[in-house]
């Protein structure tokens, strides 16, 4: 599969709890990004990492909020004690330079009763 | 802070119409503007990208319209189809500052 997997698909988390995602980007790709998509809305930007180096991250982007790429591979996202507010669709896309040729992954889709 | 607006929030067309999604933007930085189609439960997908020395680009259906004075683009789709149902995003960069409109849900009725 030459695509951008996410894992898991669908989460469901009780308030307070941690949970963590994780991102396969296409493995040509050094660029990867998180985004943030709630119900009516686009994608917002949670950070972005060249190869394992996180480059930029949004406001957005908490304290409870943390993301890794270790080994410049796949990416993971955790949120520690989560609130309502989190719940959201989780995106990651990838792409080879710049914003140019993004593809996106199918998303995590996080729920937090 | 809303950097793209887009417009409509939906919108229905029967087959064969063509639907014209507009967006306009703020920041006369970005440089480079596409595109995506996004269906239930999946990823945001390219569609078509401009760059702004470019007043029109055609793919297949898909074209879009640029007009940087106005900082507005739109997405014309030409003969669309049941299968173009669909949420369509317009986006606005300027190297790895990606920025999405709050998108425009469409619906082509057979």
């Amino acid at each position: 599969d030459t695509g951008v997997s996410q894992d898991p698909r669908h989460k469901i988390t009780k308030r307070g709890q941690n949970v963590t995602f994780r991102c396969d980007p296409i493995s040509e790709h050094n660029r990867l990004y998180w985004y943030r998509q709630t119900l009516g809305q686009g994608p917002e930007f949670l950070t972005y990492f060249q190869n394992e180096a996180q480059l930029e991250k949004s406001r957005l982007l908490s304290d409870r909020f943390s993301a890794e790429r270790p080994k410049g591979s796949f990416s993971t996202l955790e949120i520690q004690r989560t609130e309502q507010g989190d719940s959201a669709m989780y995106l990651c896309a990838s792409s080879p330079a710049g914003p140019y040729g993004y593809t996106f992954g199918s998303g995590t889709r996080l729920t937090v009763v | 802070q809303q950097q793209v607006k887009q417009s409509p929030q939906s919108l229905i067309v029967q087959k064969g119409g063509i639907p014209i999604i507009n967006c306009a933007y703020e920041n006369t930085a970005f440089d480079y503007f596409p595109w995506y189609q996004q269906f239930p439960g999946k990823g945001p997908a390219l569609l078509i990208a401009i760059r702004p020395d470019v007043s029109e680009k055609k793919e297949g259906r898909f074209t879009i319209s640029f007009n940087k004075s106005a900082k507005q683009f739109s997405l014309h789709i030409m003969d669309s189809q049941p299968g173009d149902s669909a949420t369509y995003f317009c986006a606005a960069s300027r190297k790895n500052d990606m920025r999405f409109g709050a998108g425009t849900r469409l619906t082509v009725k057979p």
